[in-house]
């Protein structure tokens, strides 16, 4: 079985500053790591993922993050935050080995981005 | 890619009735997940199926949830005698057969639908 644990709920930056969010995830076999945004009353969209490869891997609206297989954590970073990143999102894990599979989330992080 | 579709977006029922929402993944997609949401956490798995065949169901998932996919396209999903406690926000999402490249590890998550009991 999987677990995650996002350690901050609620993060409020102002507009322009870095970012970073903290995921630490626990796991007895591989796993794939993911991170989602979700804007108010919207569903999941993907953000960026980790397979294999590369540890520091690049998703979409400038946010990167990087898989640390030692701590088991799996960091989201944005350089230089905008107002309209100001969502919740969630960190993920799934079962590495296979396509398929039950996604286990964390209890997410609100970042508010201020002006 | 018109992306996945859930109905209702939105419903209010009382306590004690059923309730069926219904889930349209993208298109050539055969594999199905419902997931439950609650405020402030994050989703939680209910159900998966890889075409017509349901392969994994949550504890979760208790006798009064019943999940289908008869045709292996669109899922429903029904509640009966529903209680306050069932109120939550309910997710569907699919991905692509394996055969169908590097995203067939991504799950594709439709807008949901937020039941409230009263």
């Amino acid at each position: 079985a999987q677990s995650v644990t996002q350690l901050d709920s609620q993060v409020p930056v102002f507009e322009e500053a870095p970012v970073e969010l903290r995921c630490n995830y626990s796991s007895s076999v591989s796993v794939y790591l993911f991170w989602y945004v979700q804007y108010p009353n919207q569903g999941l969209q993907l953000l960026l993922k980790y397979l294999s490869g590369s540890t520091l891997v690049k998703g979409i609206n400038g946010f990167e993050a990087e898989f640390n297989k030692s701590q088991t954590s799996f960091h989201l970073r944005k350089p230089s935050v905008h107002i309209s990143d100001t969502a919740e999102y969630f960190c993920a894990v799934k079962a590495g080995g296979t396509s398929y599979g039950k996604l286990t989330f964390g209890q997410g992080t609100i970042l508010t981005v201020h002006p | 890619d018109t992306g996945v579709s859930q109905d209702p977006r939105h419903k209010i029922t009382k306590r004690g009735q059923n309730v069926t929402f219904r889930c349209d993944p993208i298109s050539e997609h055969n594999r199905l997940y419902w997931y439950r949401q609650t405020l402030g956490q994050g989703p939680e798995f209910l159900t998966y199926f890889q075409n017509e065949a349901q392969l994994e169901k949550s504890r979760l998932l208790s006798d009064r949830f019943s999940a289908e996919r008869p045709k292996g396209s669109f899922s429903t999903l029904e509640i009966q005698r529903t209680e306050q406690g069932d109120s939550a926000m309910y997710l569907c999402a699919s991905s692509p057969p394996s055969k169908q490249g590097s995203n067939t590890d991504t799950q594709y998550f439709g807008p949901g639908t937020r039941l409230t009991v009263l």
